[in-house]
């Protein structure tokens, strides 16, 4: 089965501070995502990668930066912590294959920045 | 872009009867779909996938069907159980990006 971890499940941080939320995926995949879920609002994309020390955009970055050095583990950083950014945060891995490249997602991590 | 919507926020049904979840999708040339199922507190998890080239999908109590003339598919669970409880999303593949619903809560009456 595969297995993505997420490195706290409840996190609160205060305004400005500098967060970090770890993921960490087994099963070698190459794709690893972050997403931000909110009430009625679905998942919105905020980066990915697609190997290692590759980053692009999602739909949503501002506020954001990712960081993966290492192809089972993507990093996700708030540079200065904001009360917009309280939300729920998956991360989700895949592997690029010929008729799917379903992503797996993390039990996520719920950050409150107060 | 894509856009992707759930038509009910909440369906409630009882213990043992069929459950019928819907979703929306706006861009034709989606070309592969996951419904996940995400209970409270955890994280999303895969339940099945169909790709453009099919309109239905079978798995163990659970059928996807995809209507590609009107953009709609559709999770089926058969004999809902309590288990079942849970919000339902699905997610459309386009542009080599997934866009994904908001969710529809699943509530079983026993």
């Amino acid at each position: 089965d595969v297995k993505v971890t997420q490195s706290s499940r409840y996190l609160v941080k205060r305004t400005g501070e500098k967060v970090f939320l770890e993921c960490v995926q087994d099963m070698d995949h190459e794709n690893m995502f972050w997403y931000r879920q909110d009430p009625g609002l679905g998942l919105r994309l905020i980066y990915f990668s697609y190997d290692v020390k590759m980053k692009e955009k999602g739909d949503i970055p501002e506020g954001y930066s990712v960081s993966r050095e290492k192809k089972e583990r993507f990093s996700l950083i708030l540079e200065s912590a904001s009360t917009n950014q309280t939300s729920m945060y998956l991360c989700a891995s895949s592997s690029p294959g010929v008729g799917t490249d379903t992503q797996y997602f993390g039990p996520g991590t719920r950050l409150t920045v107060l | 872009g894509e856009s992707v919507g759930l038509h009910l926020p909440t369906l409630s049904v009882q213990e043992g009867d069929n459950s019928i979840i819907n979703c929306a999708y706006s861009n034709s040339a989606s070309d592969y779909f996951i419904w996940y199922k995400q209970e409270s507190g955890k994280g999303p998890q895969f339940i099945i996938d169909i790709r453009s080239n099919m309109d239905k999908r079978q798995g163990q109590r659970v059928t996807v069907l995809l209507n590609k003339t009107v953009k709609h598919l559709s999770l089926q669970i058969a004999a809902t159980q309590p288990g079942d409880s849970a919000v339902y999303f699905c997610a459309a593949q386009g542009f080599n990006k997934f866009y994904f619903g908001s969710g529809t809560k699943l509530n079983v009456k026993p």
